[in-house]
């Protein structure tokens, strides 16, 4: 099993729907997970942390399953500003971090 | 909002060349990481750097790279002899201390192209 996977997509979804992406991961050890949001050719940006069983901030939740090692992130009302690739990722040692390849998130008008 | 510099924002060299790309973490922050990702696939970790010394660094990483922190502010990824695969978007990230590991803030990258 890779360290961290991720449904590339696309997810190709309505203004205003819900939509959620899933990530697995390995090291059943890991105990901080995160979100984070890369626009097109730019930078990772931090989304949202998950340290036990999950995290909300507005429209974004994500959830922490540590019997089947993956993490999800549901967003609610999806708007346009949305759309954008979504890393998870995880500690992969001490400093390392491991970046799954990306759910890519198109929401369509 | 403080934030994480990089110059140059492209950078073009041909194979053989020596490359340094140049980082500038956020001024209260220990530990800082070099990333690079090749277009259309992941970010991949590469080396991270902490009291003036590697901490952890990745396969990718051998002995043509090397980072240095040569004053209280700039934090460099040097490439010696640049390949054509070494064409990538190199992105620094710095985090404060006592932060998780992965809550890192990440830089605007810089965009290598090995000719």
């Amino acid at each position: 099993r890779k360290e961290v996977e991720q449904d590339p997509g696309p997810f190709n979804v309505p203004e205003g729907a819900t939509v959620a992406f899933n990530c697995t991961y390995s090291n059943s050890a890991s105990q901080s997970f995160f979100w984070y949001r890369q626009d097109c050719r730019k930078e990772p940006k931090l989304l949202m942390s998950v340290y036990s069983s999950g995290n909300e901030d507005g429209r974004f939740t994500a959830q922490l399953n540590r019997a089947s090692q993956y993490i999800s992130l549901l967003i609610r009302d999806s708007k346009l500003s949305d759309s954008a690739t979504y890393l998870c990722v995880t500690p992969g040692g001490y400093q390392k971090v491991t970046f799954g390849i990306g759910t890519k998130l198109q929401v369509i008008p | 909002e403080p934030e994480v510099t990089q110059t140059p924002s492209h950078q073009v060299t041909q194979m053989g060349q020596e490359v340094i790309l140049r980082c500038v973490p956020i001024s209260n922050h220990l530990y800082f990481y070099w990333y690079r990702q090749i277009l259309g696939q992941k970010v991949e970790f590469l080396v991270s750097f902490y009291n003036n010394e590697i901490s952890e660094k990745s396969e990718i990483f051998d002995d043509q790279f090397s980072v240095e922190r040569p004053d209280g502010s700039n934090f460099t990824l040097k490439i010696r002899s640049t390949k054509l695969e070494d064409s990538a978007m190199y992105f620094c990230a710095s985090r404060r201390a006592g932060g998780p590991s992965n809550e890192q803030f990440f830089g605007p990258g810089t965009r290598l192209t090995v000719l």
